[in-house]
């Protein structure tokens, strides 16, 4: 089956800094990719959708310069939490299709990401 | 508006029980439908998906669901649950053409053994 690795799957930095999260999809070419937040015992919260080559199209309360999403291949996006806080401490998974609607997401492990 | 219903947050089941993980929707248009199972501190696992065709569908790992038009639901079950069964399982949609999948909040199953 289609597999996406994402990297790292731990992270701690201070706060101030940025840290960047990467999404690769191993065995097919992902047109579309997908950023999520999880925040525990809670469902998953879609923050973008990017077209490789396109920008990244947010959702409606996530700041875009905050988070920064690069889809500069068919087989990587990267996520960049630019100037960390501690509220942007979360679960962040990766997700990407290769196929238009309406066949299934594949899912990276996710990044536990935690800023101090 | 579209959404998703898991009417349930925990389900418990002992071992070798059938199981069911309840969900509903609302969408307007063709619903495609899908069940995703998460293990603690991972992504998502794809377990099974409705887009048309036989109301029944079958997945991953024994699990199967109904797709219930006028109910609009869309159950996941399994005849006989597995200890490994515990997890957190989450129901999506997409209608149409729409690109974006709508998450239900989750179902936390644990199986006793």
């Amino acid at each position: 089956g289609a597999v996406v690795s994402q990297h790292p799957s731990r992270v701690i930095c201070k706060s101030g800094t940025s840290v960047k999260i990467e999404c690769r999809s191993l065995d097919f070419q992902a047109t579309t990719m997908f950023w999520y937040r999880q925040f525990p015992k809670q469902s998953l919260m879609l923050m973008a959708t990017s077209n490789e080559g396109s920008k990244a199209t947010y959702e409606q309360g996530v700041e875009k310069d905050k988070f920064l999403i690069n889809h500069a291949s068919l087989t990587l996006s990267t996520l960049t939490v630019t100037s960390a806080h501690p509220e942007d401490s979360s679960f962040y998974i990766c997700s990407a299709r290769d196929t238009p609607v309406p066949y299934e997401q594949y899912f990276g492990p996710g990044t536990r990401l935690t800023v101090t | 508006a579209q959404s998703v219903a898991q009417p349930e947050d925990q389900v418990n089941v002992a071992e070798g029980n059938p199981l069911t993980v309840k969900c509903t929707y609302s969408v307007s248009g063709n619903p495609y439908l899908f069940w995703y199972v998460q293990y603690p501190n991972r992504g998502l696992q794809f377990l099974l998906k409705y887009i048309t065709g036989d109301n029944l569908v079958k997945g991953s790992y024994g699990f199967e669901a109904e797709f219930n038009k006028s109910q609009t639901s869309f159950h996941l079950k399994k005849p006989s649950a597995l200890v490994s069964d515990s997890a957190l399982y989450f129901c999506a949609v997409r209608a149409g053409n729409n690109r974006k999948l709508i998450w239900g909040l989750g179902t936390s199953l644990a199986v006793n053994p």
